[in-house]
């Protein structure tokens, strides 16, 4: 048990556009999940920290307009990258908690801004 | 904050050799997560252990929380277990983690 899924794996979108990646906990609820983002042979980066039902609490630094992120439910979350720039183009991953404190992981979502 | 450091950096090994990991927190912690990130990206769960010793197969994990430190210890290491391994910690309620910088191993074969 414990499957977190995202999508898409991959996706390329121009600049300026909007982008919408899902992460959805597959076989338990998530009350709580997380969504970071990793530069080449870099650690994660928590951007923000996202609950259901109630607003995202964003990490110092990152632009909650830019990120929008909504917990529609207690197995889906959604990051949408608005007006997305090249500088935006990164490896996004979501993560669920499903007890306790353990995260588990989505596969991760590689953002090309062109 | 809690800072999160790895050893070593880089390491690179024989197929069939043994290797500790090491990971120290500056503080106490209610939270201590291994994971490996296979080289597509993907992250998987390795241990949970904010204390004492687990095993699973070929690797296992000791956390010693009054001297804040964790070792991940792989046995017998195959060409499989080549990528970057991740030390995480929280300390409070909001099941944030704070990450390591990881150590990538390289196992040739």
């Amino acid at each position: 048990g414990a499957v977190v899924s995202q999508h898409p794996s991959r996706v390329i979108c121009k600049s300026g556009t909007s982008v919408k990646i899902e992460c959805r906990s597959l076989d338990f609820q998530a009350t709580t999940m997380f969504w970071y983002r990793q530069f080449p042979k870099q650690s994660l980066m928590l951007m923000a920290t996202s609950n259901e039902g109630s607003k995202a609490t964003y990490e110092q630094g990152v632009e909650k307009d830019k990120f929008l992120i909504n917990h529609a439910s207690l197995t889906l979350s959604t990051l949408t990258v608005t007006s997305a720039h090249p500088e935006d183009s990164s490896f996004y991953i979501c993560s669920a908690v499903r007890q306790g404190f353990e995260q588990y992981f989505g596969p991760g979502t590689r953002l090309t801004v062109t | 904050g809690i800072q999160v450091e790895q050893s070593p950096p880089d390491l690179i090994l024989q197929e069939g050799a043994n290797s500790t990991l090491r990971c120290n927190f500056s503080d106490s912690v209610n939270n201590l997560q291994w994971f490996h990130q296979n080289p597509w990206g993907q992250l998987i769960n390795l241990f949970y252990i904010p204390s004492g010793t687990k095993q699973n197969g070929r690797l296992s994990a000791t956390t010693v929380a009054t001297e804040r430190y964790s070792l991940l210890y792989i046995s017998s290491s195959q060409t499989t277990d080549s990528g970057v391994y991740f030390c995480a910690v929280g300390d409070g309620n909001n099941r944030k983690l704070i990450w390591g910088l990881g150590t990538s191993l390289a196992v040739n074969p």
